[in-house]
């Protein structure tokens, strides 16, 4: 069974200051990790994603997260808030089996307000 | 462009009517899922299917029906069954090798006055 787990609910910045969004994560299997965003009233759109090839993944719009496999967690970074960036946040993982798209476990979300 | 349609945006329905939400994507994706979204509860599945003709439950399925006719469709119909169907519907699609990489609609927000 696979399960994440965003630790809280809420964060807020200045603008111009570092993003941090946490993410724990528990698979069975090697996981496939993923950040998407939502802005208010849209679909999911997807910032970046983990597929075991480099540990540090860069995504759209100056966003980063590192999966880190002794500590179960793939933490979302960008080191320079701006206003554009408030959303909400989720962090998925995915197990896939062999001859079908398989099918991802999301996180409960992560609103980011940014304050001028 | 590719992408997924949801229609439509906004849909309003009396209380023990049945209501069907479209899905549609011409991604020429294999799989596709939806999900039901509460305030603080994140992403819950309700159905998926992996190939046309066949369709899965997901964690909350009850009060929910759907159908997988063709690879470019996924209806939902929220029954009378749904004891709290007011919510926003996101449908998704993903393709085999992805890694279950998701593509979203827009969504439907359900009010069931």
């Amino acid at each position: 069974a696979q399960s994440v787990t965003q630790l809280g609910s809420h964060v807020s910045v200045s603008e111009g200051a570092l993003v941090l969004l946490r993410c724990n994560y528990s698979s069975s299997v090697p996981p496939y990790l993923f950040w998407y965003v939502q802005y208010p009233n849209q679909g999911l759109q997807l910032l970046l994603k983990y597929t075991s090839a480099a540990t540090l993944v860069k995504g759209i719009n100056g966003f980063e997260a590192e999966f880190k496999k002794s500590e179960t967690s793939f933490h979302l970074t960008k080191p320079s808030a701006h206003m554009s960036d408030a959303a909400e946040y989720f962090c998925a993982v995915s197990e896939i089996g062999y001859t079908n798209a398989g099918k991802s476990t999301f996180g409960d979300g992560t609103t980011l307000t940014v304050k001028p | 462009d590719g992408g997924i349609t949801q229609s439509p945006k906004y849909l309003f329905r009396k209380e023990g009517q049945n209501v069907t939400l479209s899905c549609e994507q011409n991604l020429n994706h294999d799989a596709m899922y939806w999900y039901r979204q509460d305030p603080g509860q994140g992403l819950r599945l309700i159905y998926y299917s992996q190939i046309v003709n066949d369709f899965q439950k997901g964690d909350i399925a009850e009060g929910y029906s759907v159908s997988r006719e063709k690879k470019e469709s996924f209806p939902l119909t929220v029954t009378s069954a749904q004891k709290n169907p007011t919510a926003f519907y996101l449908c998704a699609s993903s393709s085999y090798g992805s890694y279950n990489e998701q593509f979203f609609g827009p969504g439907t927000r359900l009010t069931v006055l």
